[in-house]
């Protein structure tokens, strides 16, 4: 089974609105963590936000903020008040911390955002 | 400039030929990744140091791959006789936890 798994190949957003971004995990594991990245054209990786399974709180971080259902299994990023720069695509990731897990990001297939004017 | 450094940005190469990637790493971060990233598709885990260990290997690591990190600071990354298959960005990510930070990667081209 995929570990996390984003249903959105493609999605536009008008500027100014806001845009949720879906992702979904599947871990066995009781702690967790979660990421999403931004990779624009020029391929860089740019962290904008984590949660961990403990955090009793949804993350947040300026236009960025994930909404974090545990029982769902989801950790979807919303973007409010897009903007023209926001368009790229957009990975979320999740790091296990068994001991077998080896640290490493197990990242999601992409969505990308289409920011129109 | 303090984040990820890869070098260099572009590598197109002969099949068959050898090829060595450098990542210099955020200076206070122990932990560093190695990834592969083709088209159209998220990155996937290639290797991980903690310091100057080599602590996991991917299944994507064949034997034509070797990655070094000598003194717990730069890596190499080094493909052997490579393939059109091999043709990716590879980047390269530090960490003290939770989150990782990127370079820019390296995109290679096996022609």
């Amino acid at each position: 089974a995929q570990k996390i798994t984003q249903t959105q190949p493609g999605m536009f957003v008008q500027e100014k609105e806001a845009v949720t971004l879906d992702c979904t995990y599947d871990t066995s594991d009781p702690s967790y963590g979660l990421f999403w990245y931004k990779q624009p054209s020029s391929g860089e990786m740019i962290f904008l936000i984590y949660q961990g399974s403990y955090d009793q709180q949804n993350a947040t971080e300026g236009r960025y903020s994930l909404n974090f259902q545990k029982a769902r299994k989801s950790a979807n990023l919303v973007i409010s008040a897009s903007q023209l720069g926001d368009s790229a695509m957009y990975f979320c990731a999740m790091r296990e911390s068994r001991r077998n897990a080896g640290n490493m990001l197990t990242f999601g297939g992409g969505t990308r955002l289409m920011v129109k004017p | 400039d303090t984040g990820v450094s890869q070098d260099p940005r572009h590598k197109i190469t002969k099949r068959g030929q050898n090829v060595t990637f450098r990542c210099d790493p955020i200076s206070e971060h122990n932990r560093l990744y190695w990834y592969r990233q083709t088209l159209g598709q998220g990155p996937e885990f290639l290797t991980y140091f903690q310091n100057e260990a080599q602590l996991e290997k991917s299944r994507l690591l064949s034997d034509r791959f070797s990655a070094e990190r000598p003194k717990g600071s730069f890596s190499t990354l080094e493909i052997q006789r490579t393939e059109q298959g091999d043709s990716a960005m590879y980047l390269c990510a530090s960490s003290l936890l939770p989150e990782a930070f990127f370079g820019q990667g390296t995109r290679l081209t096996v022609v």
